[in-house]
């Protein structure tokens, strides 16, 4: 099974442009997460989905940063404009459903605003 | 404070040394995560418990639901070990720990 896949890996944009990301689960999960981690730091949930509604995305900077998941399986994660504060590192995760259920994460991508 | 705190936050041993990684918290949960991860940024889940011991190959978690405290331990390290660990705890959402950054010497 391939896991939790996200696109890209990396990602280098200056400030003020638009930028997007892409999970695609593991199949069968249908809860899908974004977290967002600083340096040094832990995770911070973003949003999180139940098939393809965001039933938490109280963390998440709604003037600039927008999700969704058609079809309740991929997902993509955009941000516009962007700041220099957006720099960190963009995690997937999916579980079966909300609850004491294994997670599977993604690799992230690394996002660089300079 | 931290709902999660993990100690020690970084962690230097030699290779075959028997590690420690403790974590503490402060909410009722309902299940408890350790995580790896490596420097390029992907995590690995490592373990979920809600009660007791797991071992996986050289790696052996436990937790005491009335302390609220965990432990991951790594029996015989090997350089390839050296990453950060992180405790989450599972309330209405995964809570993270800050990390502890393990380095093992050859």
């Amino acid at each position: 099974e391939a896991g939790v896949v996200q696109s890209p890996r990396y990602k280098i944009i200056e400030k003020k442009q638009p930028v997007a990301f892409w999970c695609n689960p593991i199949s069968g999960h249908n809860t899908l997460y974004w977290y967002r981690q600083n340096l040094g730091q832990g995770p911070e949930l973003l949003i999180r989905y139940e098939n393809e509604e965001a039933v938490d995305d109280s963390q998440l900077p709604k003037d600039r940063f927008s999700a969704e998941r058609l079809k309740g399986v991929d997902s993509t994660l955009k941000i516009q404009p962007a700041e220099l504060g957006d720099s960190a590192v963009y995690l997937c995760a999916s579980s079966m459903r909300t609850g004491p259920y294994g997670y599977t994460f993604g690799s992230g991508t690394r996002l660089t605003v300079v | 404070k931290n709902e999660v705190e993990q100690s020690p936050q970084n962690l230097t041993a030699q290779e075959g040394e028997f590690i420690t990684i403790n974590c503490s918290y402060s909410v009722g949960i309902s299940a408890l995560h350790w995580l790896q991860q490596h420097p390029g940024g992907g995590i690995v889940s490592l373990f979920m418990l809600s009660s007791g011991k797991k071992k996986h190959g050289r790696l052996i978690a436990t937790i005491n639901i009335q302390e609220k405290h965990s432990s991951l331990h790594i029996t015989a390290s090997h350089p390839r070990d050296s990453a950060v660990y992180i405790c989450a705890v599972l309330v209405e959402k995964l809570v993270f720990g800050q990390g502890t950054r393990l380095t093992i010497n050859p």
